[in-house]
């Protein structure tokens, strides 16, 4: 068991490009969140999947943001068109099960200049 | 709307103190409640996982509490030491987490 994979580890970028960010999750774990941490604030939820699907988006996941998780297993997060507004701390976890504890990756932080 | 907070924000304390840190929730439907350390530009590691029908847990010198119906968590650090600083998080479980804004401790030799 290698935990929770997230990469890259850090990510500068300059205002209107794109990024993406891959999280891979404990093997057998079918759920797999995303989570978006600004500094001196406690994560805040972004969306889910349950294998492939996914069941909630918040209203924090503008239309510039899009998820995939197409096999059930890795997941990618992008940003198109970066702003400076969201540069943060993206941090994936996993569960085997709803309501299951959630194991965090070691996140990647994004600075957009 | 689930709301957590979490007091104090920040606490300064010498070494071998005993400590609690406080974590309030508004709605009471949840599955489970964790609390986490979180070190200045990492990830999130799990302490500690009470669930919906459980009273405390413990790990070590930590001991966590869940009253549900008040909508209360603490965590107990006992004979605190330096390698304790960090932020502690909670956050209650829902099917996604929401977290507290954290408190941030520091224990000094």
């Amino acid at each position: 068991d290698t935990g929770v994979s997230q990469d890259p580890r850090h990510k500068i970028t300059k205002r209107g490009q794109n990024v993406t960010f891959r999280c891979d999750p404990i093997s057998e774990h079918n759920r797999l969140y995303w989570y978006r941490q600004t500094l001196g604030q406690g994560p805040e939820f972004l969306t889910y999947f349950q294998n492939e699907a996914q069941l909630e988006k918040s209203r924090l996941l503008s239309d510039r943001f899009s998820a995939e998780r197409p096999k059930g297993s890795f997941s990618t997060l992008e940003i198109q068109r970066t702003e400076q507004g969201d540069s943060a701390m993206y941090l994936c976890a996993s569960s085997s099960l709803g309501g299951n504890e959630q194991f965090f990756g070691p996140g990647t932080r994004l600075t957009v200049l | 709307k689930q709301e957590v907070t979490q007091i104090p924000a920040a606490l300064s304390v010498p070494e071998g103190e005993n400590l609690v840190l406080n974590c309030s929730f508004t709605d009471s439907a949840i599955y489970n409640l964790q609390w986490f350390r979180q070190d200045p530009g990492k990830g999130l590691t799990s302490l500690l996982l009470i669930q919906s029908s459980q009273r405390e847990q413990t790990s070590g010198r930590l001991n966590a509490s869940l009253d549900k119906s008040s909508g209360r968590s603490t965590l107990y650090i006992a004979a605190s030491q330096p390698g304790d600083s960090a932020t502690y998080l909670c956050a209650v479980n829902t099917d996604k987490l929401i977290f507290g804004t954290g408190t941030r401790l520091q224990v000094f030799p």
